[in-house]
């Protein structure tokens, strides 16, 4: 099992750049989730899906979209990065919406905008 | 508005000694409580949590105690060994099997040997 991996490491973007962060899980988790972590701010919900073909907003969700054609993949877009948006990306699956909520996490994308 | 708040930016431990990082919250309909670790580089990890029904719930050397009266929990590590040297951030969530956790800022613990 590879867990949550998460494509790129690294991402520099000038302002008005779009990109899309990759998301992946082997363990048939129904539920994913995007948070991005800033300094003094601890993490902070983006978008989250309880499951293929639905998505829903958390706490900071303008300026970035989501999908989830798959149970596997949960692909987070940026349309027209901005400056604002630099910080570290995680994201995190668990088992279901009803279940023990151990979110497991992968290792992270640094995004820098320039 | 901060829902959940690690007020302790950083912590310096002896090695052998006891750990203690505390959490306060505002939201009384938070339900069910978390502790992650995290390793520079690395995604955070679970270490252990609570439901709203417990004061105390231990995993080996950590140990989570929740003052509801009081909206706060702490997490208590004993004795504390140097691979604990890490970002500790405390969560929570308004059920158990919620999915949207809300977090604090972390707490940075050094364990100096």
């Amino acid at each position: 099992n590879a867990g949550v991996t998460q494509t790129p490491k690294f991402q520099v973007l000038k302002t008005g750049q779009s990109m899309t962060l990759q998301c992946a899980q082997d363990m048939n988790h129904e539920y994913m989730s995007w948070y991005r972590q800033d300094p003094g701010m601890g993490l902070r919900l983006i978008h989250y899906s309880v499951g293929a073909g639905i998505t829903d907003q958390g706490e900071v969700p303008n300026g970035y979209n989501v999908s989830r054609s798959t149970t596997e993949d949960f692909p987070l877009r940026l349309l027209s990065a901005a400056p604002s948006q630099t910080s570290v990306y995680f994201c995190a699956s668990s088992y279901e919406p009803g279940g023990p909520n151990t979110q497991y996490f992968g290792p992270g994308t640094r995004l820098t905008v320039l | 508005d901060q829902q959940v708040k690690q007020n302790s930016p950083s912590l310096s431990v002896q090695e052998g000694r006891i750990s203690i990082l505390n959490c306060d919250y505002t939201n009384s309909m938070f339900d069910y409580f978390l502790w992650y670790k995290k390793y520079p580089a690395e995604g955070p990890t679970f270490l252990i949590s609570i439901s709203s029904i417990k004061d105390k719930n231990e995993d080996g050397r950590f140990t989570v105690f929740l003052n509801k009266s009081a909206k706060h929990l702490s997490l208590h590590i004993v004795p504390s060994q140097p691979g604990d040297s890490a970002v500790y951030f405390c969560a929570a969530s308004l059920k158990q099997g919620a999915q949207k956790l809300v977090f604090g800022q972390g707490t940075r613990l050094t364990i100096n040997p």
